[in-house]
């Protein structure tokens, strides 16, 4: 089973400013099915992407994934204040499908 | 719009049983394309997917928890459940019902309960 452990763990940065969010595979990850969610307090999380770089309906082109094989990235390029959240990988295509530990963006 | 709502006891003593009930509205129950799922976000983990079940009641369960899970459906209210035996104090979580794709992709999720195991 594939583990997916996400770096940092918390990322302090400041509104305007680009995140960069980490996403590393113990093997490596088939045909790119790598999504990332985001999730804000008391609120379900919500898909952002999936097959590593395609946005899901209504997110907006600030959020951008890349990456394969092992390790992917998902990118905010510039902070707007609700994307303060916690951030969540997981391999989709495989059961169980595993989910990272996550990583909480949070204001500087 | 579709939506789903959890409903259950929000406390669990430790050796007992955990149900919990999703409530589907808004839109198809019985679509071909799509699985009815649980997961879980225990307090300061990850998100762990428990299992899925098709309208069908084809089931695929985590196998960290397949001996202590059920999934069921009932197509005539729109309804799926979980039963999770034996509970611990390691299964207090916040419990989501969610539609997945068959990769196992959630865009539509409950709002979530919390279960707390606890004497």
């Amino acid at each position: 089973e594939i583990v997916l452990t996400q770096s940092p763990g918390t990322l302090s940065l400041s509104p305007g400013e680009r995140a960069t969010l980490s996403c590393r595979a113990s093997q490596s990850v088939s045909s790119s099915y790598l999504a990332w969610y985001q999730q804000k307090p008391g609120q379900a999380p919500r898909l952002l992407i999936y097959g590593a770089s395609t946005r899901a309906t209504g997110i907006p082109d600030r959020f951008s994934g890349s990456g394969s094989g092992t390790d992917f990235t998902l990118t905010i390029s510039r902070l707007e204040p609700e994307d303060f959240a916690v951030y969540y990988c997981q391999q989709h295509g495989v059961s169980p499908p595993p989910f990272g530990q996550g990583t909480k963006l949070e204001i500087k | 719009q579709l939506q789903l709502q959890e409903s259950g006891p929000g406390l669990v003593k430790p050796s007992e049983t955990l149900s919990l009930t999703c409530t589907v509205s808004g839109g198809s129950f019985s679509s071909s394309g799509y699985y009815w799922g649980w997961i879980r976000l225990p307090p300061g983990k990850g998100l762990e997917w428990i299992g899925s079940i098709h309208y069908s009641g084809t089931t695929y369960y985590n196998p960290s928890l397949k001996s202590r899970v059920t999934i069921s459906v009932d197509t005539s209210k729109n309804q799926f459940s979980l039963k999770l035996y034996s509970v611990t104090a390691a299964d207090t979580a916040v419990y989501y019902c969610a539609r997945l794709t068959p990769q196992w992709l959630v865009y539509i999720w409950g709002q979530g309960t919390l279960v707390t195991v606890s004497s």
